[in-house]
């Protein structure tokens, strides 16, 4: 039982440039989460999904996109990455939305130069 | 979503006991209580969970007062493997579009 994984672990990017990073679960969940975290501003929300085939807008959207199209993976997209999009970006997963206990991945360090 | 604020930063020594409050004024009747830890280069963990009174676990307990507008995480007899960023959330259970807001955090620092 691997939980929540997260591809790549580590990213150097070109203003510019494209990429996907891959969360994966194991758990059965329905509801999947992307956050970014920089420091001193906590972890701040980017877009959720709360069941295969759905997603939504959190509060730092703009920028990314995303998919559901299994119910096991949550795939966070950067179309034209931006040197703003640095940060280290975590993947969660919870049996039910809001206060339910959400299981995180380890994480990806991404650099846009 | 209830705003949450919790003190940036804190010290102690193993072997002490530490509580770390967290102040949500505007919480709402069916709001539950949460907190987690962060350790560097990992995914924040889940501690406990509480909706009132007192709720303990096997590393935490959660103390609600009656008001519900506070609430203290109590970590007993602190090691140096507490080190870790510590966040304080609010938030209803399966409402429709909810996700929680995470803040930023208390940083507990523990020495020998």
């Amino acid at each position: 039982n691997a939980g929540v994984t997260q591809t790549p672990k580590f990213r150097v990017l070109k203003t510019g440039q494209s990429m996907t990073l891959l969360c994966a679960q194991d758990m059965n969940h329905e509801y999947m989460y992307w956050y970014r975290q920089d420091p001193g501003m906590g972890l701040r929300l980017i877009h959720y999904s709360v069941g295969e085939g759905t997603t939504a807008k959190g509060e730092v959207p703009d920028g990314y996109n995303v998919s559901r199209l299994k119910k096991q993976n949550f795939l966070l997209g950067l179309e034209s990455a931006a040197p703003s999009q640095t940060s280290v970006y975590f993947c969660a997963s919870s049996s039910g939305t809001g206060a339910y206990e959400q299981y995180f991945g380890p994480g990806t360090r991404l650099t846009v130069t | 979503l209830a705003k949450t604020t919790q003190p940036i930063s804190m010290d102690s020594y193993e072997g002490q006991e530490v509580n770390i409050t967290c102040s949500h004024n505007n919480i709402a009747t069916n709001d539950y209580i949460t907190w987690y830890q962060q350790f560097p280069s990992q995914g924040p963990r889940f501690i406990i969970q509480g909706y009132k009174t007192k709720v303990t676990n096997e590393v935490a307990s959660l103390f609600i007062p009656a008001d519900r507008k506070s609430s203290t995480l109590s970590l007993p007899r602190v090691s140096l493997s507490d080190t870790a960023v510590y966040y304080c959330l609010v938030g209803a259970r399966n409402q429709a579009g909810t996700a929680l807001i995470f803040g930023k955090g208390t940083t507990l620092s523990v020495s020998s």
